[in-house]
């Protein structure tokens, strides 16, 4: 069955740092998107993206955060000066349209800023 | 903006007993569809029942079970023969069919623990 794959698992990052997290969505999907997961927290939505543009972001999606369709396959979120606050649970997901389909989320990355 | 409310922080179950996990949320909307997924000490999300809100029929999924009261804005999920592998954290979402962006809002979540 195909599966959202992310990549680190683990980031362990210094703050100020720049971090890249990477997501291969299902390869047939065209509407993607980052949540995070403080810990012992509820998942938060931070941004969705379609057709190589945003189509909605939080109001944690700020200035530090941005996201990327380098190729056909990867998709990444970029913090460009981390944060202690930051450390989180990140979930990539994807989905073939839009709300009448399910989301399906990769195995996320936990990132730790130090 | 549409809100999930999960008022049960903690709930236990004897292995083989059925539990049920509340979950209510506020919309304007009557279009949208709603979610529970559960969360194992892995921290993967897994899709475990959706419900259609035009859809009377309340969604079943072999053991798991939901008990969907529109009017009332209520979407509880029932675990019946509980296994110890069903100890996690249970989340309920909604999504709104009445978008461009699809995402989806979740509850603070449930820890479930199964008693052998």
């Amino acid at each position: 069955e195909p599966e959202v794959t992310q990549t680190p698992s683990h980031q362990v990052t210094q703050m100020g740092q720049e971090v890249i997290l990477r997501c291969v969505p299902i390869s047939n999907h065209l509407y993607f998107y980052w949540y995070r997961q403080i810990l012992g927290q509820k998942v938060e939505f931070l941004v969705s993206f379609y057709n190589n543009e945003i189509s909605e972001k939080s109001e944690i999606f700020d200035d530090q955060f941005s996201v990327e369709r380098p190729d056909g396959s990867n998709f990444t979120l970029k913090i460009r000066s981390t944060k202690l606050e930051d450390s989180a649970m990140y979930f990539c997901a994807s989905s073939v349209g839009l709300a009448g389909t399910e989301q399906y989320f990769g195995p996320g990355t936990r990132l730790t800023v130090t | 903006a549409q809100t999930v409310t999960q008022s049960q922080p903690e709930m236990s179950v004897q292995e083989a007993e059925t539990v049920t996990l509340s979950c209510t949320y506020d919309t304007s909307e009557s279009d949208y569809y709603l979610f529970w997924y559960k969360q194992p000490p892995s921290r993967q999300m897994i899709l475990v029942i959706r419900q259609e809100a035009y859809k009377q029929q309340n969604a079943t999924e072999n053991r798991f079970s939901v008990n969907f009261q529109k009017a009332a804005k209520s979407f509880s999920l029932k675990i019946s023969d509980s296994q110890l592998g069903d100890a996690a954290m249970y989340f309920c979402a909604y999504r709104s069919r009445n978008t461009n962006a699809g995402k989806s809002t979740f509850g603070d979540g449930t820890t479930l623990t199964v008693k052998p």
